[in-house]
């Protein structure tokens, strides 16, 4: 299965600033995905960032508020940005795997104050 | 928006214990149903991926079970071991290739 490396693990933002979230799979995927949780929710699909093409924003998600940038196949960062505290959330990149289902990097845990 | 439920939300069992729990999900547009554990300071591990109605898959101790007719899967652990707690998440994919999560099932084993 495919290895994917995140950074940073964990953070904590004063609100109204940007953060930038990396992740780097070591074999070339078409697409990747990046994902919330707040607090006591589920996991909620954020976009999806195509090598070539702008992200595909889900509903309630806006590029100016999460810039995705895909420069090849093997890399995207994710912008949360003008942070605040309702952006405290664990962020995760994805890919899918073959059959194996989705490979998750280890997750950004993001603290707004 | 698509209803994804499971339950219970979370479970305190002993060790030793069998427990299982549930992910409930449209019976329509099915394409596949997956399951993941997410261990605290970790990142989700898949466990199954299940396509057909009656499929039943089995890793170790855990197993799982898909009904698609009435839309529900099962989730087994058979004798569970403090190293099995972690929240247990489903993942129902649809074939216009839309994914929703549940909230999952957060599992405590007490040694």
């Amino acid at each position: 299965s495919a290895v994917i490396s995140q950074k940073p693990s964990r953070d904590i933002c004063q609100r109204g600033t940007s953060l930038t979230i990396q992740c780097q799979v070591d074999s070339q995927v078409t697409m990747m995905f990046w994902y919330r949780q707040q607090p006591g929710q589920s996991l909620t699909l954020i976009a999806t960032a195509n090598q070539g093409s702008e992200a595909t924003y889900e509903s309630g998600f806006v590029i100016d508020k999460f810039p995705i940038s895909r420069p090849n196949l093997t890399f995207s960062t994710l912008t949360v940005s003008n942070m605040s505290p309702e952006d405290s959330s664990i962020y995760l990149c994805s890919v899918i795997w073959g059959t194996e289902g989705y490979t998750f990097g280890s997750g950004t845990r993001l603290t707004v104050v | 928006i698509l209803n994804v439920e499971q339950s219970p939300q979370s479970l305190h069992v002993q060790e030793g214990d069998s427990t299982n729990f549930t992910c409930s999900f449209p019976s329509s547009n099915f394409y596949a149903l997956h399951w993941y554990r997410w261990e605290t300071a970790k990142s989700p591990e898949a466990l199954f991926v299940m396509t057909l109605n009656g499929d039943e898959k089995k890793k170790g101790r855990i197993s799982a079970t898909l009904n698609t007719k009435e839309g529900y899967s099962y989730l087994y652990i058979k004798g569970s071991q403090p190293e099995d707690s972690a929240t247990y998440l489903c993942a129902f994919h649809t074939n216009a290739g839309k994914s929703t999560f549940g909230d999952g099932t957060t599992l405590t084993v007490k040694p």
